[in-house]
């Protein structure tokens, strides 16, 4: 059964700062991974899709890596903003289904 | 990518009813994804909808308690039963980003917050 961890479980800088959020999975025949982004109550926001082949994928101040031989994903959030407050989840596919993770809860002080 | 229109977008319920949350989607879908968002928690695959077929439900869930319809390739409702507070979740629906089999992602609805009383 796959597993997905994310580190940390929350995270507070001040705003400018860079963000780094880590993902990892068990099972690495995975078929893709894709970050999203939640607000308190409220569904989920795609923000990145990697491609089990691709290494990242860049949108903005957002990059997202893949390392897949190690079950890695980090997402770098550039330049942190107070709107980035929210929490970040990571999921992997494999077959036909999601697997996320617990989410990191990202916190940007002004 | 597909839109999808969830309502409601918050209930608040008493134990012992139903409530029945519906997801419309712009395009048409082969399957679509019901999932649960306990509080603090990550989300939990409910079932798989697909169109002309009963729901795939997963290790956990009973169509009992999560009795699902599909009745058409745009449109899937998820009925939550005889509620109690431990049923109090977000829940979400969710559809592939891309037609076919390809290696797409996924996109979701707005969420409806449940919360039992």
């Amino acid at each position: 059964k796959q597993e997905v961890t994310q580190i940390p479980a929350a995270l507070s800088v001040p705003e400018g700062e860079n963000l780094v959020l880590n993902c990892s999975f068990t099972d690495s025949a995975i078929y893709n991974l894709q970050w999203f982004r939640q607000d308190p109550g409220k569904g989920l926001t795609s923000l990145l899709l990697i491609q089990s082949s691709q290494r990242e994928q860049t949108s903005g101040r957002l990059n997202a890596s893949l390392d897949k031989s190690s079950g890695r994903s980090t997402l770098y959030i550039a330049a942190s903003q107070p709107g980035d407050s929210a929490t970040y989840l990571c999921a992997v596919k494999d077959d036909y289904k999601l697997s996320f993770g617990a989410g990191t809860t990202v916190t940007v002080r002004a | 990518s597909a839109v999808i229109s969830q309502k409601p977008s918050r209930d608040i319920c008493q134990r012992g009813t139903s409530l029945t949350i519906q997801c419309q989607v712009d395009s048409q879908v082969t399957m679509m994804f019901w999932y649960r968002q306990q509080p603090g928690q990550s989300l939990t695959l409910i079932a798989t909808a697909n169109q002309g077929s009963e729901a795939t439900y997963e290790s956990g869930f009973v169509i009992d308690k999560f009795p699902i319809s599909r009745p058409n390739l745009t449109f899937s409702t998820l009925t939550v039963s005889n509620m109690s507070p431990e049923d109090s979740s977000i829940y979400l629906c969710s559809v592939p980003s891309g037609p076919g089999a390809g290696n797409y992602g996924y996109t979701f609805g707005s969420g409806t917050r449940l919360t039992v009383v």
